[in-house]
C-alpha cells in the first residue's frame, strides 16, 4: 500500500520567506509526528497529533513553527519568517496508534534550504 | 535527560562479515524500540520493532536484541552485502516521555566488495 508522503522533496527560502510543508499520511493512521533532522545528526522530535489533536508541541523550537492537522488526515509544518538555522530535512511520521505501541513508518523528507 | 547513544558512528566492513551495531539508552523505563535505516537523501525505513515485554526480534538476516536493565540493545546482521550499506538509527520511545521517538545519532555503515 501507499506509504507516507511528503511534499515538496525540495524546498529553497530566502531568509525571511514562510513555508509550508505538506505531509500525507498512510490511510487510517490516527498519529502523525514531525521530525527535524539536521546534517549528520538523528531526528528530533517537533510535534505530535492524534487525529486532529495536537497533543505534544514540546519540540517546536520557535514561535515561528507551526503545525496543523484540521481534518485527523493531511497535515501542514508552517515556517514563518525562515532562518539560516531552519536548513534541515523535514520527516513526518505516521502511526496506527502510537499510544498502543505501534511503530513509527516515515516519509522521504522535505529538504528544506534557507539562503 | 533521556538520551539515546550508538556506538560506533561509522563502520566498513567486507562483504559477508557478521556485524554488530551497538544502541544504548539513559533510561530503563521504555515503551518499545524501533531500528531504522536511511539511505543517502531518503527517508527512514522501519527496519525492527520490539516491545519492552520482548527480548528480541528477526527479520530475515536481521536481528535485533533488547536488555532493558542495562539499558541496550544491538541489531546484528548476518553475511554482510553491499546494499546493506547505510546508515542505522535506534530510536527509543520511553515511557513517561509521550509518545515521540528519542533517536541516536546512528551507525553509518560500508559493506565492501
Amino acid at each position: 500500500g501507499a506509504g507516507v508522503s511528503q511534499s515538496p522533496r525540495y524546498k529553497v527560502a530566502k531568509r525571511g520567506q514562510d513555508v509550508a510543508l505538506r505531509c500525507d499520511p498512510i490511510s487510517g493512521h490516527v498519529s502523525l509526528f514531525w521530525y527535524q533532522q539536521a546534517l549528520g545528526q538523528g531526528p528530533e522530535f517537533l510535534t505530535y497529533f492524534q487525529n486532529e489533536a495536537q497533543l505534544d508541541k514540546s519540540g517546536l523550537p520557535s514561535d515561528r513553527f507551526f503545525a496543523e492537522r484540521p481534518e485527523g488526515s493531511v497535515s501542514t509544518l508552517k515556517i514563518q519568517r525562515t532562518q539560516q538555522e531552519d536548513s534541515a530535512v523535514y520527516l513526518c511520521a505516521s502511526s496506527l496508534d502510537a499510544g498502543t505501541g505501534h511503530g513509527q513508518y516515515f516519509g522521504p523528507g522535505t529538504r528544506l534550504t534557507v539562503t | 535527560k533521556q538520551e539515546v547513544t550508538q556506538i560506533p558512528a561509522a563502520l566498513s566492513v567486507p562483504e559477508g562479515e557478521n556485524l554488530v551495531l551497538n544502541c544504548s539508552f539513559t533510561d530503563s523505563a521504555i515503551y518499545n524500540l524501533q531500528w531504522f535505516r536511511q539511505d543517502p537523501g531518503k527517508g527512514l525505513t522501519s527496519l525492527l520493532l520490539i516491545q519492552s515485554s520482548q527480548r528480541e526480534q528477526t527479520s530475515g538476516r536481521l536481528n535485533a536484541s533488547l536488555d532493558k536493565s542495562s539499558g541496550r540493545s544491538t541489531l546484528y546482521i548476518a553475511a554482510s552485502q553491499p546494499g546493506d550499506s547505510a546508515t542505522y538509527l535506534c530510536a527509543v520511545k520511553f515511557t513517561g516521555g509521550g509518545n515521540k521517538l528519542t533517536f541516536g545519532t546512528g551507525t553509518q555503515l560500508k559493506v565492501e566488495l
